[in-house]
Order: structure tokens, then sequence, then C-alpha cells
């Protein structure tokens, strides 16, 4: 069965510093990889997703996430943090059978940023 | 762009009171899905659909909930009889062919 573990269900930094969102996995086939971001009030937007290929995948909003299959990780990362990132980031885990693909999510990390 | 839209935004019922939640996908998307967040909690999935049936569906979409595809553009969820527990924000979700969901704005049901 899959599942997505979100170290840390709150992260906060200070805006200018580097954003690290922790997120690992249990697939017992080659995952698909996602990082969903909710700003207050409204839905999940997707900032990234993995898939096949390359490993490091790039984002909206300058955030990028490596798929460590080793590691069974798929953590965000964001150089240099901005007010406007603060909003709860959900990684989910999905497997591609050509079938219906429903999403599993882990519990969420809520991302502060401060002055 | 194209995007999912959700109606309504807030719904309160009584316990007991049938609800049917609205979606309206991305026009030209072929599998669609209900997940739930109740407060505090994870975004779980309730119920995939597809070719105009229920294609995979969690143990929390018992027999009081039920979704449709009246026309071609809506999706509902429908739950016959809302208990408490049944509060939660509800996300409608559509997909092409290809791997990426796009999710609704949400429907925050207060069920009192």
């Amino acid at each position: 069965a899959q599942s997505v573990t979100q170290l840390g269900s709150h992260v906060s930094v200070s805006e200018g510093a580097l954003v690290l969102l922790r997120c690992n996995y249990s697939s017992s086939v080659p995952p698909y990889l996602f990082w969903y971001v909710q700003y207050p009030n409204q839905g999940l937007q997707l900032l990234l997703k993995y898939t096949t290929g390359a490993t490091l995948v790039k984002g909206i909003n300058g955030f990028e996430a490596e798929f460590k299959k080793s590691e069974t990780s798929f953590h965000l990362t964001k150089p240099s943090a901005h007010m406007s990132d603060a909003a709860e980031y959900f990684c989910a885990v999905t497997l591609f059978s050509g079938g219906y693909n429903k999403l599993i999510f882990g519990a969420g990390t809520r991302l502060a940023v401060h002055p | 762009e194209p995007e999912v839209t959700q109606t309504p935004s807030h719904q309160v019922t009584q316990m007991g009171q049938e609800v049917i939640l609205r979606c309206v996908p991305i026009s030209n998307h072929l599998y669609f899905y209900w997940y739930r967040q109740i407060l505090g909690q994870k975004v779980e999935f309730l119920v995939s659909f597809y070719n105009n049936e229920i294609s995979e569906k969690s143990e929390i979409f018992d027999d009081q909930f039920s979704v449709e595809r009246p026309d071609g553009s809506n999706f509902t969820l429908k739950i016959r009889s809302t208990k408490l527990e049944d509060s939660a924000m509800y996300f409608c979700a559509s997909r092409r062919e290809q791997d990426t969901q796009y999710f609704g704005p949400g429907t925050r049901l207060t069920v009192l």
C-alpha cells in the first residue's frame, strides 16, 4: 500500500532563508509524486510533480524537489523564502497503472515566513 | 486558464438532511474525483468516477454517499443523511489522460 509521511506539521523560516519541507513515501512500485500548495481559504494548487525522467523537478514560484529513490524521499525546497510562500503544503503519491490514480496525501506542513 | 469550480463555497445543514455538492470539472477531462479534508487532518480520497461509473471508492464512501454526472458538465456528490462527522472541506478534482489532477476551491460543509 502507498503512504506519505511529511516530517514537521509546522515549519517557520525567516524571509530570505532556505525552505525545506520533507516528504517520504512508501510504494511497492515506482510512484508518481506531487507537491500541492493550499493558500488560506483556497483549493489545492499543483506546485510540481515527478513522473519519470529527471529526478530534480522545478515548479512554480521558485520551488523544486528531488526524487531520491534510495531514500524514498521527495523533499521540497526553495532557496529564498518570500512572505507570500506562507501556506500549507501537501505531498502526495499516486500509482500510475493506466487506472484511476487516486492521490494519497501526507498530513501537510504549514509554512510560516516571518520578516 | 480553465479551472475546476465548486458550489456552494460553504454549506450549513442540519444533521439528517441531504446535501448535494456541485462541481464543474475542466471541460475536456475524463476522470473525476471527490476528496475531503476534515479540519486539521489530511486530505482523503473518497471516490473516483470514469465513463459514467464509479471506478474506485474508499471505505469512507458508504451507502450514504453517491455521485452523479447528470449532464456533460456537472459532477455532484450527494450525502443522503448527514452526520456531524461529515463536516469537512470537500474537494472535487478532474484529470484528463495525463497524470495531474486539478482541484477546485472546495466546499466547506458544516453539519449542525
